[in-house]
């Protein structure tokens, strides 16, 4: 069966640049997470989406970032004018619905896109 | 400020012996706690969990201890095989958002 997917697997990009990162969640998931791992770093919480909106936007690093999420389903995330600190493993994850205090849903992680910024 | 924390970056267990994966926490509100597997080159995968109100979640080989006192949980891997070689990353969630640690890199000696 199909997990998350995102692409690129791998991203260069020169410093100053715009670029996006995709992520396609596990059909019928309805939560969807975004995070990065930098070096040396756990995993670093950045948005969380409900269907399309975004209650909890706290992790963004900076108004560079930002991220959208259409028809419930695919979701982007956009770094605008990037910086070599934004070079890491920007990791998307989804789940069936967003935890309640009466169960945790699993999130499924994709691979991830590694991201170098020159 | 490190909400989670696993302060061993990597420990080494004999293959059939156990592995103790250990993490610390601050926030009293976190209401899950959760233990992922990565290889590399792979994203985390979800081991198990323990809701804030157990102190004991037990799937196969592996087992979460939760001692909210201590703000600490554990977990037990036994017997160890080589194919749990890799990170383990403690994680805590609160409300909708995870917070993860740095991770544990686990080698499983032959």
């Amino acid at each position: 069966g199909a997990g998350v997917s995102q692409s690129p697997s791998n991203k260069v990009t020169e410093k100053g640049k715009d670029v996006e990162l995709r992520c396609d969640p596990i059909s019928g998931h309805t939560a969807l997470y975004w995070y990065r791992q930098s070096l040396g770093q756990g995993l670093e919480f950045l948005i969380y989406f409900q269907g399309n909106s975004a209650p909890d936007k706290s992790g963004l690093p900076s108004d560079r970032f930002s991220a959208e999420r259409t028809g419930g389903s695919v979701s982007t995330l956009t770094i605008q004018r990037t910086q070599q600190e934004d070079s890491a493993v920007y990791l998307c994850a989804s789940s069936l619905e967003s935890t309640s205090a009466s169960s945790y849903n699993e999130q499924f992680f994709g691979p991830g896109t590694r991201l170098t910024v020159l | 400020d490190q909400q989670v924390k696993q302060n061993s970056p990597s420990l080494s267990v004999q293959e059939g012996r156990i592995s103790i994966l250990n993490c610390d926490y601050t926030n009293s509100m976190f209401d899950y706690f959760l233990w992922y597997k990565k290889y590399p080159a792979e994203g985390p995968t979800f081991l198990i969990s323990i809701s804030s109100i157990k102190d004991k979640n037990e799937d196969g080989r592996f087992t979460v201890f939760l001692n909210k006192s201590a703000k600490h949980l554990s977990l037990h891997i036994v017997p160890s095989q080589p194919g749990d070689s890799a990170v383990y990353f403690c994680a805590a969630s609160e409300d909708d958002k995870i917070i993860f640690g740095k991770g544990t890199r686990l080698h499983i000696l032959p």
